[in-house]
């Protein structure tokens, strides 16, 4: 089965802290994952690919193979990082591209 | 400024009614989405289409239609059968280089049945 897992729907931490959003995923295929970020107003916006090791507003996020993970960190939240956070699964069948999103995780980061 | 316009931002159904959703972009994308997106359950797929004149159902099209006459507009109606419509309705665009880029997402439109 093709699943997405973010087991917290919400996350609070203080700022300063390091902050750690967990994705875990399903897949039979070579795993294609995504971290989307929407911001209170904003639309969905593009945070991380997995496909390049790169550190996004101090966001980085390791695809781990054997343990099935892609989980999103940082090590100091800032309160601008409040937001609602995406893990998304790219999949493809027959020949189509789909997305598999997680269920979400909100970030409340307190001052 | 490339992107995709979604269109109205609030809309109110009353039961029984059927309602279209816009959904344009300037991108030139062939790949568009509709997603449902309620508290708790993520951004669920809809419908899709890869290609003018050609689309899918996604994993909750029932109450749903969509059609694809042109390229930039991925219109998306709400129908009477749809029996919980109220929700946060989000349109997507895929690019070609969809690994670097991602998805292009619109602002939404949130419908409610009053």
């Amino acid at each position: 089965a093709q699943r997405v897992t973010q087991p917290e729907k919400l996350l609070s931490v203080f700022k300063g802290a390091p902050v750690e959003l967990k994705c875990n995923y399903s897949y039979s295929g070579s795993p294609e994952l995504f971290w989307y970020v929407q911001y209170s107003r904003q639309r969905l916006q593009l945070l991380l690919r997995h496909i390049s090791r790169e550190s996004i507003k101090g966001f980085t996020a390791d695809l781990n193979k054997g343990e099935t993970s892609f989980h999103l960190k940082k090590p100091f939240a800032q309160e601008e990082d409040s937001a609602m956070y995406y893990c998304a699964l790219s999949t493809i069948t027959s020949g189509t591209y789909k997305y598999i999103f997680g269920t979400g995780t909100r970030l409340k980061v307190l001052a | 400024d490339g992107g995709i316009t979604q269109s109205p931002k609030y809309l109110f159904r009353k039961e029984g009614q059927n309602v279209t959703l816009s959904c344009e972009q300037n991108l030139n994308h062939d790949a568009m989405y509709w997603y449902r997106q309620d508290p708790g359950q993520g951004l669920r797929l809809i419908y899709y289409s890869q290609i003018v004149n050609d689309f899918q159902k996604g994993d909750i099209a029932e109450g749903y239609s969509v059609s694809r006459e042109k390229k930039e507009s991925f219109p998306l109606t709400v129908t009477s059968a749809q029996k919980n419509p109220t929700a946060f309705y989000l349109c997507a665009s895929r690019p070609p280089d969809r690994l670097i880029k991602g998805y292009t997402f619109g602002s939404g439109t949130r419908l409610t049945v009053v």
